[in-house]
């Protein structure tokens, strides 16, 4: 079967740096996605990775590798507004996308 | 980017009725996908509706179940037909940017079946 498996939840604290880890198992793959979901709200895209290494986007990066399965999402310089849900998703052989239960991230003052 | 607009954003309805959730883009796009994304749960594709053809159903998913239209490249719509509280869940309608996977999401409808 396909997985995606991410941590529930996790807290960190204002100023911090938070990394928040992502492994698959899929059928394939096309790439790797990150999304941002605040409470209440639609997901919006953060981030693609296709080949391995780090791609870095402002406070933001993302890392693949893609022989370990496994992604992880950084974020630098941590703000009360970066309280959200991450959802990890992979594209299979099939362009399907295949959503992780996403991780909630609370900021701590 | 695109700009969603869906309606309702919100209800609360009773078992064994239907909703029609309407989902408008502001641009013509080939492929819409509705999702649903259950209290804790991740996003689960519907289906994928695309103008002049049946929608494509996900396993699990089936037409008389959640009637899809697709009249034209900017709109969409979702019915949940025969509501139980099962359905309770916020729908999500989609479109894809350039590169697949890429998604613009609409700002969902969150139904509640009592």
């Amino acid at each position: 079967g396909q997985n995606i498996d991410q941590p529930t939840e996790m807290t960190a604290t204002e100023g911090a740096i938070v990394q928040i880890n992502c492994t698959y198992q899929t059928s394939g793959f096309n790439g790797l996605f990150w999304y941002q979901q605040h409470a209440g709200e639609a997901p919006t895209f953060l981030s693609y990775n296709v080949l391995d290494g780090l791609e870095e986007k402002g406070r933001f990066s993302s890392f693949l590798s893609r022989s370990k399965g496994y992604s992880y999402l950084l974020l630098k310089e941590l703000q009360m507004k970066d309280s959200a849900s991450y959802l990890c998703a992979v594209s299979d052989s099939n362009y399907q996308l295949i959503w992780g239960a996403g991780t909630k991230l609370i900021i701590k003052p | 980017s695109a700009v969603i607009s869906q309606k309702p954003s919100r209800d609360i309805c009773q078992r064994g009725t239907s909703l029609t959730i309407q989902c408008q883009v502001d641009s013509q796009v080939t492929m819409m996908f509705w999702y649903r994304q259950q209290p804790g749960q991740s996003l689960t594709l519907i289906a994928t509706a695309n103008q002049g053809s049946e929608a494509t159903y996900e396993s699990g998913f089936v037409i008389d179940k959640f009637p899809i239209s697709r009249p034209n490249l900017t709109f969409s719509t979702l019915t949940v037909s025969n509501m139980s509280p099962e359905d309770s869940s916020i729908y999500l309608c989609s479109v894809e940017h350039r590169d697949a996977g890429e998604l613009f999401f609409g700002e969902g409808s969150r139904l509640t079946v009592l």
